[in-house]
């Protein structure tokens, strides 16, 4: 079975502070991605890499960083968190344009 | 930019054992349209995946799409109380990157 773990489950941070979400995946898949969802938005691509040791920008990378030191592990940083950056963060897996693709159970985000 | 629209856009009521229809509308080629399910707080699951031209069936689900009106629809029979959530398409567009609809919350009444 497919699986894509996501820690923490929530989160509550202060402005200013650095918040490192993480996510790990055991499908062996090259490509992963991170997501923000917003009521009115929908799924927003923040960060996505093709592979151990690439990260590329998606459509909102501003205020975000990305890491990929393994095939299985991809983390979102955000360095200097924001109330604005108050969200639920999906990680994903897959092939890009998506016939396989599988999420984690999300991030809730809280940044005061 | 491009954009998918989804209907009913906000929610669709129901009772139980009743037929849904949902589609989404894109506003460029449709290259592949995939469906996703998503309970309240929950991971997206992936229902259906349709290449621009196929029908495609998964038990009581039938995803179709109709490249040339722009169009893809996901028909759900004989609606369950489980079936409750939000159901999501997302169009394969420039790049291969997935553009997402915003969604139509399910709710299915006993």
């Amino acid at each position: 079975e497919a699986a894509v773990t996501q820690s923490p489950r929530n989160k509550v941070a202060v402005t200013g502070g650095k918040v490192t979400l993480s996510c790990n995946q055991t499908n062996n898949h090259n490509n992963m991605y991170w997501y923000r969802q917003d009521t009115g938005h929908g799924l927003r691509l923040i960060h996505y890499s093709y592979g151990a040791g690439s990260t590329e920008k998606g459509d909102i990378p501003d205020g975000y960083k990305a890491s990929r030191p393994s095939q299985e592990n991809f983390s979102l940083i955000l360095e200097l968190a924001t109330p604005s950056q108050t969200s639920v963060y999906f990680c994903a897996s897959g092939e890009w344009g998506g016939r396989t693709l599988y999420f984690g159970s999300g991030t809730r985000l809280t940044v005061l | 930019g491009q954009q998918v629209q989804q209907s009913p856009p906000a929610s669709l009521v129901l009772q139980e054992g009743e037929n849904a229809e949902l589609q989404c509308t894109y506003s460029t080629t449709l290259n592949s349209m995939q469906w996703f399910y998503q309970r309240p707080g929950g991971r997206l699951v992936s229902l259906l995946y349709s290449p621009s031209w196929a029908e495609q069936r998964g038990g009581r689900l039938t995803s179709s799409a109709a490249s040339n009106e722009s169009r893809s629809s996901l028909h759900i029979s004989s609606s369950q109380i489980t079936d409750s959530g939000t159901y999501l398409c997302a169009n394969v567009g420039d790049n291969s990157k997935l553009i997402w609809g915003l969604g139509t919350s399910l709710v299915v009444n006993p």
